[in-house]
């Protein structure tokens, strides 16, 4: 099951500069997307998300872009920051369905 | 703020032995979730709950797994007889609405270690 995909599975970034994280999804009835961290032995921590009638949402350092076409959305972090490193997980629900379908991950290291 | 607990942290059990993982939602929520990550894979749904019944199951929750909300505020998960592939960190989850749109909560996390 590859509905989601995070094609990379590891990013390193120099503090302050900005973060790309990518996600792909197949499912064209996937209507919600959700960013969420997660440290090491603890749980995901949601970020961010985006409903399919958007095409960005910005919180603070965070700006989520959604590109149905491709089926494509992408978390930017900018500037980021040392305590950004963790794993960083895509995922997407569709039509009010319960369940999200997350990505493989994609672990983000920010260098000093 | 408002927080998804879960208990125990970390548990090891013999295969064939049944095992409870026990989470306390978010007191105002009224949908909850399990999911899990076995070592290096994805996080994987496996169940949903609200009004005291499943409402979404996946494959990987058989007969071997079964949910239960015993006393209003607890929400469980039951194994009964682990196997080795069980071994995995499980996540409890709650939300507000089951709606698309409506963020999904997690717990830290129980890790299971079945031997």
């Amino acid at each position: 099951d590859q509905q989601v995909k995070q094609n990379s599975p590891s990013l390193s970034v120099q503090e302050g500069r900005i973060s790309i994280l990518n996600c792909d999804y197949t499912n064209s009835m996937f209507d919600y997307f959700l960013w969420y961290k997660k440290y090491p032995a603890e749980g995901p921590t949601f970020l961010i998300s985006i409903s399919s009638i958007k095409d960005k949402n910005e919180d603070g350092r965070f700006t989520v872009f959604l590109n149905k076409s491709a089926k494509h959305l992408s978390l930017h972090i900018v500037p980021s920051q040392p305590g950004d490193s963790a794993v960083y997980f895509c995922a997407a629900s569709a039509g009010g369905a319960q369940k999200l379908v997350f990505g493989q991950g994609t672990r983000l290291t920010i260098n000093p | 703020e408002p927080e998804v607990t879960q208990t125990p942290s970390h548990q090891v059990t013999q295969m064939g032995q049944e095992v409870i993982l026990r989470c306390v939602p978010i007191s105002n929520h009224l949908y909850f979730y399990w999911y899990r990550q076995i070592l290096g894979q994805k996080v994987e749904f496996l169940v949903s709950f609200y009004n005291n019944e499943i409402s979404e199951k996946s494959e990987i929750f058989d007969d071997q797994f079964s949910v239960e909300r015993p006393d209003g505020s607890n929400f469980t998960l039951k194994i009964r007889s682990t196997k080795l592939e069980d071994s995995a960190m499980y996540f409890c989850a709650s939300s507000s609405q089951a709606h698309s749109g409506n963020t999904i909560y997690f717990g830290e996390g129980s890790w299971l270690t079945v031997v």
